[in-house]
């Protein structure tokens, strides 16, 4: 069984940047594609970018190219997703969302618990 | 990319009805299609993958079909604990987009 304990509650202020943390237990973060999907207050859900195991590769929504860094720390089992330059439309909760590598669906079966990052002046 | 088309957005529904939510996609995405379940201030849950198999733990009640383009999530019999947000999410290819969700409420 897969956990993912994400990090607590940000607000940041417009132009600042954040950076989420997922943490894995059950299994190991290489046994694992991890992606980033965010839901704006009252809004559907919007994938962000993820780990491609296909060409192991991270592949990035065009929408967030250039904004969002998405790492992987494998000695600590612990994804990350940095989101800089923020504005207040990035007010959100950032959900890490995984999928075992090698699964018959490479969609998300497991969820983290949500960050709420608040975007403020 | 590929656009979901989910449909209708929002419906009202009692304790027993069928329910049926579906997706259609701007292009052919075989079976690789997952519906969602999220509750308010919850993580969306998996309850259908590869369009129609049945996520594990998930009641019975819960069916999706379809392959290609158009698709499909009937609850049989909707329960006081069925009243959520649906989602599908097609991951044929990148960048994974979401349906727009339909909120299923009580009449």
């Amino acid at each position: 069984q897969v956990q993912l304990v994400q990090s607590g509650a940000e607000v940041k202020k417009p132009g600042a940047s954040v950076k989420v943390s997922c943490k894995v237990s059950g299994y190991t973060l290489t046994e694992l594609s991890m992606h980033w999907v965010r839901q704006a207050p009252g809004k559907g859900l919007e994938w962000m970018g993820g780990f491609d195991p296909e060409d192991g590769e991270t592949i990035y929504a065009q929408k967030f190219q250039g904004r969002v860094t998405m790492t992987e720390d494998t000695s600590t089992d612990t994804a990350y997703m940095e989101l800089s330059s923020l504005r207040s439309e990035d007010t959100a909760v950032y959900y890490c969302a995984t999928a075992l590598r090698g699964a018959v669906a490479d969609d998300f079966d497991y969820w983290g618990q949500g960050t709420l990052v608040t975007v403020s002046s | 990319d590929i656009q979901m088309t989910q449909s209708p957005s929002s419906l009202s529904a009692s304790v027993g009805d069928r329910v049926t939510i579906t997706c259609r996609a701007s292009q052919g995405i075989r079976n690789d299609l997952g519906w969602y379940q999220q509750k308010p201030g919850k993580a969306p849950k998996r309850l259908i993958y590869a369009a129609s198999s049945l996520q594990s733990g998930v009641p019975s009640r819960f069916s999706g079909s379809g392959s290609g383009t158009e698709f499909t999530l009937t609850i049989s019999s909707l329960q006081p604990e069925d009243f959520a947000t649906y989602y599908c999410l097609q991951h044929n290819s990148y960048p994974f987009t979401f349906g727009g969700g339909t909120k299923v409420e009580i009449k």
